[in-house]
């Protein structure tokens, strides 16, 4: 167990609703990272907070967002999803912007 | 055509059997090289993270940069039916063991074979 919490395990939603998906980084850790995982486009980097501010973006589609809140958990929220944004989504953190990040095992969302 | 492309396997050996895995890259802005394993259902766990050309070595694991072939390999000796997984080979242009934009390969899925 990494120490990094996500929910929920599985979502299945239909297309055009909006999902919200949850992580909690573990204990000290101030940054942390969203990443999918589909088949076709393997791991792909979203995006990285670092104690509540925006650090990076990597391939992250308009109608996705994320935050990170005060208390260091950070949600990812997918909306107008379509078939193809059915996939595995990461949250990985870490202590700091340049240490070992930690995975969660992942919220796997299927849009029907 | 992708920054990092990865043999896709899948590959099966028997116990205690070598097993090689393979990356290439197009990038030569990546410095810096990792390998992570995911068990099925499980997040990626990082296995070895260097940055220079040359061998590293930890355990039964060994971690092969060679930058002027922009390739690198990790190497498991002995292997065990627990290190049936799928690897991930994963670079960074910047000094980070973070997460922090890595690309990453396909993956290759490996079974050792009791």
């Amino acid at each position: 167990d990494s120490g990094v919490t996500q929910t929920p395990k599985h979502l299945i939603t239909a297309t055009g609703q909006r999902v919200t998906l949850r992580c909690s980084p573990r204990s000290g850790d101030l940054s942390v990272y969203w990443y999918q995982q589909s088949l076709d486009q393997g791991l792909q980097f979203l995006i990285q907070y670092y104690n509540g501010e925006e650090r990076a973006k990597g391939n992250i589609l308009e109608r996705f967002s994320a935050q990170q809140f005060p208390d260091l958990h950070s949600e990812l929220n997918l909306s107008s999803l379509e078939l193809g944004d059915s996939a595995l989504y990461f949250c990985a953190s870490s202590v700091t912007l340049n240490t070992e990040a930690f995975f969660g095992q992942g919220t796997r969302l299927t849009v029907v | 055509q992708k920054e990092v492309e990865q043999d896709p396997g899948p590959l099966s050996v028997p116990e205690g059997a070598i097993v090689s895995l393979n990356c290439t890259y197009s990038n030569s802005a990546f410095q810096y090289f990792m390998w992570y394993r995911q068990y099925s259902r499980k997040g990626p766990e990082l296995l070895m993270y260097t940055y220079s050309s040359g061998n590293k070595e930890d355990g039964r694991f060994t971690a092969q940069v060679d930058k002027s072939s922009k390739y690198i390999s990790l190497f498991i000796r002995d292997s065990q039916p627990s290190d049936s997984a799928t690897y991930l080979c994963a670079m960074s242009p910047f000094d980070s063991g973070s997460a922090r934009q890595l690309t990453f390969g396909s993956g290759t899925q490996l079974t050792v074979l009791p």
